[in-house]
């Protein structure tokens, strides 16, 4: 059982490029999230989707894009990189809502985005 | 403004003793809070959970003791164990209209069990 698989691993762009973070996820989970991590930092939530064809920000949207065509593809794009870009990114997903709140999302092993 | 917080960066504690690793929140309109671990070059995995209505849920060696006058919670591992050595993460859980809710997380805690 894959879970939550992430690509690239590893990836390092020019400030003013463009790439895409791919996500897949094959728990037919509806709830998939993207989170960045900066240094020493906690996980800070980019987007989220509820289901395919719905997305909304999170936290801190600014500067990257999302779509949800399918259950299972959730990836996050961004357009003009920056340094700030510079980030880990983990993609997770969650299934339906537990009423004991035990719910968990899980993380895939993340991107590791650096701009320069 | 933090709304999670973990106030320490790290934690030692010898194998077999028991590790206490401790989270803040200032937002009382969190419905539960969640507990990951995280291993150097992995995504964060779950570890326990505890709702807002309750104060105390146990997994095996895994307890976390919610105190909502305080508004702090605690994580207790007993007995630690060398493969307990990562990264943990407080987050606390929001839930919106759409069904879905979401995460806030503190800075972590990086424990270290020495054998």
């Amino acid at each position: 059982n894959a879970g939550v698989t992430q690509t690239p691993k590893f990836r390092i762009l020019k400030i003013g490029q463009s790439m895409t973070l791919q996500c897949a996820q094959d728990m037919n989970h509806n709830y998939m999230y993207w989170y960045r991590q900066d240094p020493g930092m906690g996980l800070k939530l980019i987007y989220y989707s509820v289901g395919a064809g719905i997305t909304d920000k999170g936290e801190v949207p600014n500067g990257y894009n999302v779509s949800r065509s399918t259950t299972e593809y959730f990836p996050l794009r961004l357009e003009l990189a920056a340094p700030s870009q510079t980030s880990v990114y983990f993609c997770a997903s969650r299934g339906a809502h537990r009423l004991d709140g035990g719910d968990e999302q899980f993380f895939g092993p993340g991107t590791r985005l650096t701009v320069l | 403004d933090q709304q999670v917080k973990q106030n320490s960066p790290s934690l030692s504690v010898q194998e077999g003793r028991i590790s206490i690793l401790n989270c803040d929140y200032t937002n009382s309109m969190f419905d539960y809070f969640l507990w990951y671990k995280k291993y150097p070059a992995e995504g964060p995995t779950f570890l326990i959970s505890i709702s807002s209505i309750k104060d105390k849920n146990e997994d095996g060696r895994f307890t976390v003791f919610l105190n909502k006058s305080a508004k702090h919670l605690s994580l207790h591992i007993v007995p630690s164990q060398p493969g307990d050595s990562a990264v943990y993460f407080c987050a606390a859980a929001t839930i919106t209209g759409a069904g879905s809710y979401q995460l806030t997380f503190g800075k972590g805690t990086k424990l270290s069990v020495i054998p």
